[in-house]
């Protein structure tokens, strides 16, 4: 069950900018790092970001992560064809000692 | 390169038990914690386990009801996943992930490809 909210889908059309938003509570996005995985249709999901907004080795620029008290942000800033795909912010919850994904978002690129 | 390969998925009767496999290389995984996520057809993912490095670690999550124990076996750089008494509602693609304690928390940084269970009479 998850704890964390994040709206089920959002649009774009390429170079366009878009952000999803993660909103938790004071035991998790509060208080833990977030980050963001990507899962294309039919993989595994990968990586985006962690800790709030640094991204690993070989993900683009053009997306990044933010926190505001018990909110998180993924921002993509110039949209392309191969983000299509869903999107899940995660982080540590102190409450549960346990790790809670958000309800996901899926991306469409028009 | 990190890989971890996930095995042990099949399709088994509610009741029954089943036992998962995820098998690590191109890293020292006796120096890892690793996970065990899930994720039912068209639904999102949901943390199932976490086991610390040694073993000696272990958490799960609340819906669980006892069903699922993680282990591993280091010296076969290999994590488990037993569930007993399986349910309908454990039908899901079964990840393992690689954890990296950061300082500033800890990060899945590496997820294997899946193995799928389905439960049904």
């Amino acid at each position: 069950q998850s704890v964390l909210t994040q709206p089920p889908s959002t649009s774009g059309t390429p170079g366009q900018s878009i952000t999803i938003s993660c909103s938790g509570s004071k035991s998790n996005v509060g208080k833990n790092p977030v980050n963001w995985y990507q899962q294309h249709t039919g993989a595994a999901p990968k990586l985006l970001i962690f800790n709030y907004g640094q991204r690993p080795s070989g993900v683009p620029e053009r997306f990044s992560g933010s926190k505001s008290d018990t909110s998180a942000s993924l921002a993509i800033d110039g949209l392309q064809s191969e983000d299509g795909a869903h999107y899940y912010c995660a982080a540590w919850d102190d409450s549960v000692s346990g790790y809670v994904f958000g309800t996901g978002t899926e991306v469409s690129v028009l | 390169d990190v890989r971890l390969e996930e095995s042990g998925g099949k399709s088994e009767q509610p009741g029954r038990s089943l036992r998962l496999s995820c098998e690590a290389s191109g890293f020292i995984f006796s120096s890892y914690s690793m996970n065990w996520v899930r994720q039912a057809p068209g639904k999102g993912l949901e943390w199932i386990s976490y086991i610390s490095s040694g073993g000696e670690t272990t958490y799960y999550g609340d819906s669980l009801e006892g069903r699922f124990v993680v282990s591993r076996d280091n010296t076969k750089k290999s994590l488990y996943l037993q569930i007993s008494r399986l349910r309908a509602d454990d039908t899901a693609v079964y990840y393992c992930t690689r954890d990296v304690l950061l300082p500033s928390g800890r990060v899945f940084d590496t997820w294997g490809q899946g193995t799928l269970v389905t439960v049904s009479s």
